[in-house]
């Protein structure tokens, strides 16, 4: 069955440091990857995607992930974090016409 | 562009009672519209899949008669939580993904927070 793993529930970083987040996911073909952000009550926005091409894939606000067939992984990245970055981030994997969703990481940003 | 509004932001109502929660395409049709539910400090679970003129396919555990999906229109999807019970208070969540090419992403409405109380 298809499925996201995300290891860390809750993560914290000083600000200015650099963060990675962890996905493991398990799909059969080739995966159609996701990066969503998610603050307080809101609705996701949709960080980065990986179909095809470059493993390497750059998003929005600084954010970036990388593609590791190997390792069926796709960690995302941030080489400095700034406090408006704390949030809860999901990874989903693309089954069909659905996503199937990590349980989140839970990003805390200290002074 | 692809912009999805989910409205209300909030309700509360009380237990017994039915809520309607609307998803509209802004920019864009949607032949397709997802309605997912978030419980506190959880991933999203998606609950069904709603389809433009024809039923919603539902996740297996989902009651039908109970999240009741409508999409009447291309830009609109609802969903109605009928005869609400305080289990039923979550987030609800819409999302959709636009035509214009197949390597987008999938676009989110802001959510619902529901209490039944």
């Amino acid at each position: 069955a298809q499925s996201v793993t995300q290891p860390d529930i809750h993560i914290t970083v000083s600000e200015g440091a650099s963060l990675e987040l962890r996905c493991n996911y398990s799909y059969g073909a080739t995966p159609y990857l996701f990066w969503y952000v998610q603050s307080p009550g809101q609705g996701l926005q949709l960080l980065l995607k990986y179909f095809s091409g470059d493993t390497l894939v750059q998003g929005i606000k600084g954010f970036e992930a990388e593609f590791k067939r190997s390792q069926s992984s796709f960690n995302l990245r941030k080489p400095s974090v700034h406090w408006s970055d704390a949030a809860e981030y999901f990874c989903a994997v693309r089954y069909g016409n659905k996503l199937v969703f990590g349980a989140g990481t839970i990003l805390r940003v200290k002074s | 562009g692809a912009v999805v509004s989910q409205h209300p932001s909030r309700v509360i109502c009380k237990s017994g009672t039915s809520v309607k929660i609307e998803c509209r395409s802004l920019d864009f049709q949607a032949t397709t519209m997802f309605w997912y539910r978030q419980f506190p400090k959880q991933s999203l679970m998606l609950m069904a899949t709603s389809n433009e003129g024809s039923k919603a396919t539902y996740e297996q555990g989902v009651e039908k008669d109970k999240f009741l999906i409508n999409h009447a229109s291309l830009t609109l999807s609802t969903l109605t939580v009928t005869s609400a019970h305080p289990e039923d208070s979550s987030f609800y969540i819409c999302s959709a993904r636009p035509p214009w090419g197949l390597n987008y992403g999938y676009t989110f409405g802001s959510g619902t927070r529901l209490t039944v109380v």
